[in-house]
């Protein structure tokens, strides 16, 4: 079963915050928040993760709830080649190996 | 992602046929992933290997489908007498920890093999 809540869709106009929200309010104590984007035909690329304190980098804020039952990623300024479909994904499982995508978010990103 | 390389990538085989996907990890990465995407769905988890071990195959349907990696050479899903049914994009990754390890880096996709059956 999915782990994660997420809008099936999103519009945003080019240049503007986009912000993309996520529900996990089953997560544990030891799992991590994972975001990745796959814009259209290719493979998912890797875009932020966190444990509990806000995390940044080049492409994106991720700001997690003190409670870390719900997240947000936020893209500061939209692009058009933001247009992708964007995953928030847990852990699954203690010791599993591998990620749980979910039907993600899709984002379009408006002239 | 760039770094990660499979190939082809769009396979087409008639039912009954063999399809065999190939992944080429990053330079210094042993662990690979393969994930499933269906049309409008997202990707599910089939099978985790190591080089020469497959560690997790949870993911992977029970018959006619089988992975490895080899010491030498790039790992490769093979899904024999394929059906209209495995039609789908088939994406790999790779990662330089396993065992969940590699939880608090990122894991990198390659452009994926779409496998259409006819």
């Amino acid at each position: 079963d999915a782990k994660t809540t997420q809008p099936t869709s999103m519009d945003c106009a080019e240049g503007r915050a986009a912000n993309l929200p996520c529900n996990h309010s089953t997560i544990s104590g030891n799992e991590y928040v994972y975001w990745y984007r796959q814009i259209h035909s290719q493979g998912p690329q890797y875009i932020i993760h966190g444990l509990k304190n806000n995390e940044t980098n080049e492409m994106a804020s991720l700001i997690i709830t003190e409670d870390r039952k719900s997240s947000t990623l936020i893209l500061p300024h939209a692009t058009l080649r933001d247009t992708a479909v964007y995953y928030c994904i847990v852990r699954v499982a203690a010791g599993a190996n591998n990620l749980f995508f979910g039907t993600g978010t899709r984002l379009t990103v408006i002239p | 992602n760039a770094g990660v390389m499979q190939n082809p990538r769009h396979l087409v085989r008639r039912r009954g046929q063999e399809a065999r996907l190939r992944c080429s990890p990053m330079k210094g990465h042993s662990h690979v992933y393969w994930y499933r995407q269906l049309p409008e769905e997202g990707l599910k988890f089939m099978v985790y290997l190591q080089k020469e071990n497959i560690i997790d195959e949870s993911g992977m349907p029970k018959e006619r489908f089988s992975a490895e990696f080899p010491k030498e050479g790039p790992s490769i899903l093979r899904i024999q007498q394929v059906v209209r049914g495995d039609s789908a994009a088939y994406f790999c990754a790779s990662s330089p920890l396993g065992q969940g390890a590699w939880l608090n880096t990122e894991a990198f996709f390659g452009q994926g093999t779409r496998l259409t059956v006819v």
